[in-house]
Formats: C-alpha cells, structure tokens, sequence
C-alpha cells in the first residue's frame, strides 16, 4: 500500500533552516512526491514537485529559500532562512494508479 | 494565473446530498492536460482526496467513498462538480478544488488550489 509517513511536528529558529521529510513506504520508494504549504486559516499552496533523483520543480512565486531533495525513499523540504510566515502545515502528496495519496503533514514552529 | 473557486451549500442536513461546484478562471478544462479533483479536510486533521475527473468526464474515485461520490464536468462554463450522498456528520470537512497534473496518462502533483469552502452536516 502506498502510504507517506511525515512527523507530526518540527520547530527551528527564525533565520535559520529547517528540514522537512517525507517516507515512501516500501515497494514504492522510486516515487515522485510534491509539496504543499497550509498556512493558518488558509488554503494549501503548492510548493514544487520533488523526483527521485532530487531534482524539483517549484510553483509560480515560490522563493528560492525553498528547496526539494531525495534519497532512497525519503523526499526532503528545506526552507532555509526561516521567516514568521513560513510557520505552516507542510504535506507531501503523491500518486499511484488513478489515485492521490497525501501525507499526515508536519505542523512547523518558527521560534 | 489559474484560480479556483468553490461554491455551493455550507449546510447539509444528514441523509441529503452535499453538492459543489468548482468554477475554473484562466484555464480551460476543455484544453486537457490536466485533472480536476475534489480534496478534503476534516477539521484539524489532513488533507484527504476525494476524486478526479478528466475533461472527457471519466472519474476516479478514492474507493472508500466511491459508493457514495459522484462528479460530473461543464465544459460550456468550465465548471466541475461534486455531489456525496447521504451524508453524515462525519462527512463535515473543508471542501477543496483542485487541478492536478496529468503525466504519461495518469495524475501527478496537485498544483493549484481552491480557497476551500467549509461544509456542515447538521440538521
């Protein structure tokens, strides 16, 4: 079954940088994912597209602090120079035949 | 700049059927390309999908709500639309559009979004 695991929470300071992760379960560990970004009260934004070999394609107006890597099974979103505003729910999202597939999403804590 | 726009009843009694629709600006859905799909969000919980339609009207649906899902596509309005029946409280969530990406015949990333619309299942 094609299932992505992503940590509950993380927190870091402001300015500095923060890395996100996203697990492939197995069997599905050559998988593309995307990233979304859930501000308070808000609508989820698209934030890029991450492949396997860790090259990524960012939405219209994304700044370049985001950033999307992959190794074996895990994709990454590294948001470096850490605003206020980057305080948000991050969820990965994926596809498998004819269906969509989303992470639990990782609550972020600027400090 | 695509944008999407939910819009329908942000109260439905239980029993009934909960109906939206999605009106599309700055694409047309008749162009293809991509998919058109129904996302949702319990309150304080994640996101989860719903289905999809494709301009030609075929339909995926997440087969845990399959029974009870049905979309349908307006192109003449570039409009897409959701009704789940016989709703329960359960079913009280967030309702989101979205376009999804169509890659080597099959969906990919999502990569815009509605602003969302809350519905209420409560008589």
């Amino acid at each position: 079954q094609l299932v992505l695991t992503q940590s509950p929470s993380a927190s870091a300071s402001l300015g500095a940088s923060v890395k996100l992760t996203c697990t492939l379960s197995s069997g599905h560990t050559n998988y593309a994912i995307a990233w979304h970004q859930q501000q308070p009260e808000k609508g989820p934004r698209f934030l890029m597209k991450v492949d396997t070999d860790g090259s990524h394609s960012k939405g219209d107006g994304i700044p370049d602090r985001f950033s999307g890597s992959s190794s074996g099974a895990e994709r990454y979103l590294t948001i470096y120079s850490l605003q206020s505003e980057d305080e948000a729910d991050y969820y990965c999202q994926t596809w498998g035949t004819a269906s969509l597939v989303f992470g639990g999403g990782t609550k972020l804590t600027v400090l | 700049q695509v944008q999407l726009q939910e819009s329908g009843p942000g109260l439905v009694k239980p029993s009934q059927t909960l109906s939206l629709t999605c009106t599309v600006s700055g694409y047309l859905i008749i162009t293809g390309g991509y998919y058109w799909s129904w996302i949702r969000q319990h309150p304080g919980k994640g996101l989860e999908w719903i289905g999809y339609i494709y301009s030609s009207g075929t339909t995926y649906y997440n087969p845990s709500l399959k029974s009870r899902v049905s979309m349908s596509v307006d192109t003449s309005k570039n409009q897409f639309s959701l009704k789940l029946s016989s709703v329960t409280a359960a079913d009280t969530a967030v309702y989101y559009c979205a376009r999804v990406r169509r890659e080597y015949g099959d969906s990919s990333a999502v990569d815009n979004w509605g602003q969302g619309t809350l519905v209420t299942v409560s008589s």
